[in-house]
Parts: structure tokens; sequence; C-alpha cells
């Protein structure tokens, strides 16, 4: 119950295509789904974060859905560049005692093709 | 800005060895991590910390230990190293969880290699 599932984990997208990665939670108490981007040689930073009353969140070419009722959501880069290709995260927060702390998925790495 | 430093980019150290990896953060935070980071298994916590001479298990504790004199400095330990080790080790900081999930600020990471 505790798990964030991501796929794929791995992903090729050829330069201006839109890179789609899937996140998918049964926890119903998580409250906060960030994702963070890493560039290699770099922690994780974070990107881009949605709560789960609202159903979509953008930024620039970064676009959050969020399925509530199945339990999903999904980062969207439109027109993606080859500056994109990292490795991306995403993550679900749950109360800890006073605290949260974050669940992370598995990770996918993004390689955008020139 | 915040930062986030780690002691060492690079580490190769025999199995059996005691190994020390430094975190320090100069943004205040009340909170500090400290991950391992696997292929395919993505971020695993092993201890993380809420406040001064606090610290708390996490997902994969075994086989580490830390400690926490001072707000912004967070150490891991790893008491024998083993092979099984061998990983690139983040570590992590975030503000104060009280008013909900904050962002975490993480470092560039260690690589340790345990041979």
């Amino acid at each position: 119950q505790q798990q964030v599932k991501q796929s794929p984990q791995s992903l090729i997208v050829q330069k201006g295509g839109i890179s789609i990665i899937n996140c998918a939670y049964e926890n119903t108490a998580f409250d906060y789904f960030p994702w963070y981007q890493q560039f290699p040689g770099k922690g994780p930073a974070l990107l881009i974060a949605i709560r789960p009353d609202v159903s979509e969140k953008k930024e620039g070419r970064f676009t959050i859905s969020f399925n509530k009722s199945a339990k999903q959501f999904s980062l969207h880069i439109m027109d993606s560049q080859p500056g994109d290709s990292a490795t991306y995260f995403c993550a679900a927060s749950i109360r800890w005692d006073s605290n949260y702390q974050l669940i992370w998925g598995a990770g996918t790495k993004l390689i955008i093709k020139p | 800005d915040v930062k986030v430093t780690q002691s060492s980019r690079y580490l190769v150290k025999r199995t059996g060895e005691k190994v020390f990896l430094e975190c320090v953060q100069d943004m205040d935070h009340e909170n500090m991590f400290w991950y391992r980071q696997d292929p395919g298994l993505g971020l695993r916590l092993i201890y993380f910390s809420y406040d001064v001479k606090m610290k708390e298990k996490g997902d994969i504790p075994e086989g580490y230990s830390v400690s926490r004199e001072k707000k912004e400095r967070f150490s891991l330990i790893l008491e024998s190293a083993s092979t099984n080790q061998t990983s690139m080790y983040l570590c992590a900081s975030s503000l104060n969880g009280l008013a909900g999930a904050d962002t975490q600020y993480f470092g560039p990471g260690t690589r340790l290699t345990v041979l």
C-alpha cells in the first residue's frame, strides 16, 4: 500500500515529441505528488508537483495530469528537447507523525533523440 | 539558494571497513534524509532525522547508522562495509514538514564502491 509504481523504466522520444511517464498508487492517504528530475552526476531536483484537489497542473512544457479515482498521475513533456534527457522520479507524500515522508517511484530514464 | 554538500563524490573502500559519509546543508532545515539509489529500485530511504540528535529508521536501515549532532550536519555510517552496499548515496534536506509536504533538496551524491 505504500508503493508508488512508475512506468516505463526507460523511454526514448524524438525531439519535438511528447514524453509521457505514468505513476500509480494505492494509498488514499497520499496528499501531495511531486515529480523530480535528475541529471547525470547531480541529485534529484523538484520539477513540478500537484495536490489531489486538482486534475492538472501545467508549468511551461511540463504538465501533471492527476486522476484521483484511478489513483494515477502522469507527467507529460511537450515538445521534448535533448536537454530534457534525464531520469524522472514520481513520488507521493504521506504524513508520518508530525512530519511528511516521500514514497518514491523507481524512476524513468528519458532519452530525447535529436 | 539551498545548498546540500556531501563530503565525497567518489569513494572506494574495502569489505569490513568503517565508512563515514558526511552531509551538510546551509539553509537551517529541520529535516535531513539519507537515501541510496540503485538502478531500477529508485530512491530507498535509509534513515532520516527531524531534529538534532533525533533519528528514525527508513525502509532499509540494516547495516547503517546515522548521527546528527548539529542541525546542519547529518552523517551516515557503514559500521562494516559489505559489497552489497556498493551504491549511490544521496543526502537531502527539507525545511519543516509540519505545514505539509515540502521540497526535498538533494546533494550531488556519493558513489561508494566496496571491494
